[in-house]
């Protein structure tokens, strides 16, 4: 089956500007997860949505972070607007609900966020 | 969001077994241990994962305590690919979320 997708791989920005990643889960996974992964630490969650409602966003800095997953299937988040320590790697991962917790989450390659 | 411990770093050498150790002595009752690992500059892949018993797959085996409060990925013989920082997550609660740690940085020596 094909893995989760996500673009762009790269971008550099300036601070101030605006940037937006997206992601394509794997066909009829209903969890996708957002993450934000600073060099040299783990990920850390900003977004979970179950089909297309938001189940957890409370690392998410709302006041320039956004997300969306219409339709239930693929997923932009959108930074707005952006700066210095929004640098990082940005994955996206996606994992059914049929077995509940029982069960794997995939990952994507991520996107990698320089901004100066 | 239940809380695991793990070293923040091992080393062991190549065609060795590799015993990673995981503290989570907070885990509830229908918590799922999971592990992960991140090759460098690569997203986080899916080892294992188990809930009482122990667990073996083509990867890695999962040893539980009898407790859960402690778990160890064990890999049987290393090799150099499985250099990655190696992640220790519990999973529960209807929301199923995913919630990363700082993990335990394995080199492998040739």
């Amino acid at each position: 089956e094909a893995g989760v997708a996500q673009s762009p791989r790269y971008k550099i920005i300036e601070k101030r500007q605006s940037v937006a990643f997206w992601c394509n889960p794997i066909s009829g996974h209903a969890t996708l997860y957002w993450y934000q992964q600073i060099l040299g630490q783990g990920p850390k969650l900003l977004i979970q949505f179950q089909n297309n409602g938001v189940v957890d966003d409370s690392q998410l800095p709302k006041d320039r972070f956004s997300a969306e997953r219409l339709k239930g299937v693929d997923s932009t988040l959108k930074i707005q607007p952006a700066k210095l320590e929004d640098s990082a790697v940005y994955l996206c991962a996606s994992t059914t609900l049929a077995r509940g917790l029982n069960t794997e989450a995939f990952f994507g390659q991520g996107t990698r966020l320089t901004v100066v | 969001d239940a809380k695991t411990t793990q070293p923040n770093s091992m080393e062991s050498n190549e065609e060795e077994p590799v015993h990673l150790p995981c503290n989570h002595s907070t885990i509830s009752g229908t918590d799922y241990i999971h592990w992960y690992r991140q090759l460098p500059s690569q997203g986080p892949e899916y080892v294992i994962h188990g809930l009482t018993s122990n667990v073996n797959n083509r990867m890695a085996s999962l040893a539980i305590a009898e407790d859960r409060k402690s778990s160890t990925l064990i890999l049987h013989r290393a090799t150099l690919r499985d250099a990655a920082v190696y992640y220790c997550i519990l999973r529960g609660g209807g929301a199923q979320k995913l919630v990363f740690g700082q993990g335990t940085r394995l080199t492998i020596n040739p």
